[in-house]
């Protein structure tokens, strides 16, 4: 079990820019969590998918924001055009039964 | 009103001693479940424990203890026999309900562990 992967670990991008975060959840995982972590407001969801359907997506700060789970292996996160309030540790979780949520390591973006 | 609330910013310990990090939680759910993660320097949200809402028993994971007063609405973590390697950030967290859209997490503020010598 190779656990969430996330990609990239790092991103640096200028502003306006537009940037794709990738995560490959735990095959069997039915959920798949985006969450937002910054020094200012803590771990805040974005946007969650059951079965690649999205079901809550209520934490996208804005219209900037878009997520897509076109198959039960791959989502993304999208921002564009990226500003610098953006810059975060972004993390995605996968879930398989009500206790069983494992996170990725994380993409730390940075937007100068 | 917090869902989640951790009201210790910062803990030290001293090394192999025990340790409680508090959290109290809010929800009108019946069913609902509780967790701890560690956030460690490196960044990773590792799973420590979690606690059922109709678990009788206080949930255990080695030196991980949770203890769970339903009346109280608390789920304050123990750290037995605290290591150097405990130093981390500490984030409790509840899913309310179920199943559906009842399935998020949402965390605490966290608390910052620091294990002396």
């Amino acid at each position: 079990d190779a656990g969430v992967i996330q990609s990239p670990r790092h991103e640096v991008t200028e502003m306006g820019q537009e940037v794709t975060l990738r995560c490959k959840p735990i095959s069997g995982h039915d959920y798949l969590f985006w969450y937002r972590q910054t020094m200012m407001r803590g771990l805040e969801l974005l946007i969650y998918f059951n079965n690649n359907v999205p079901i809550d997506d209520s934490g996208m700060p804005e219209d900037r924001f878009s997520a897509k789970m076109p198959n039960a292996s791959f989502s993304t996160l999208k921002i564009q055009p990226s500003e610098p309030r953006d810059s975060a540790v972004y993390f995605c979780a996968s879930r398989y039964r009500e206790y069983g949520y494992t996170f990725g390591s994380g993409t730390r973006l940075t937007v100068v | 009103a917090q869902k989640i609330t951790q009201t210790q910013p910062g803990m030290f310990v001293q090394e192999k001693e025990a340790v409680t990090l508090d959290c109290t939680y809010d929800t009108s759910d019946q069913s609902y479940g509780l967790f701890w993660y560690k956030q460690p320097s490196s960044g990773e949200m590792i799973f420590l424990i979690y606690q059922g809402s109709y678990d009788e028993q206080n949930a255990t994971e080695g030196r991980y203890s949770l203890n769970f007063q339903k009346a109280r609405k608390s789920a304050n973590l123990v750290i037995s026999a605290s290591q150097l390697g405990d130093s981390a950030m500490y984030f409790c967290a509840m899913r309310e309900g179920y199943t559906g859209t009842a399935s998020k997490l949402t965390f605490g503020t966290g608390t910052r562990l620091q294990v002396m010598l």
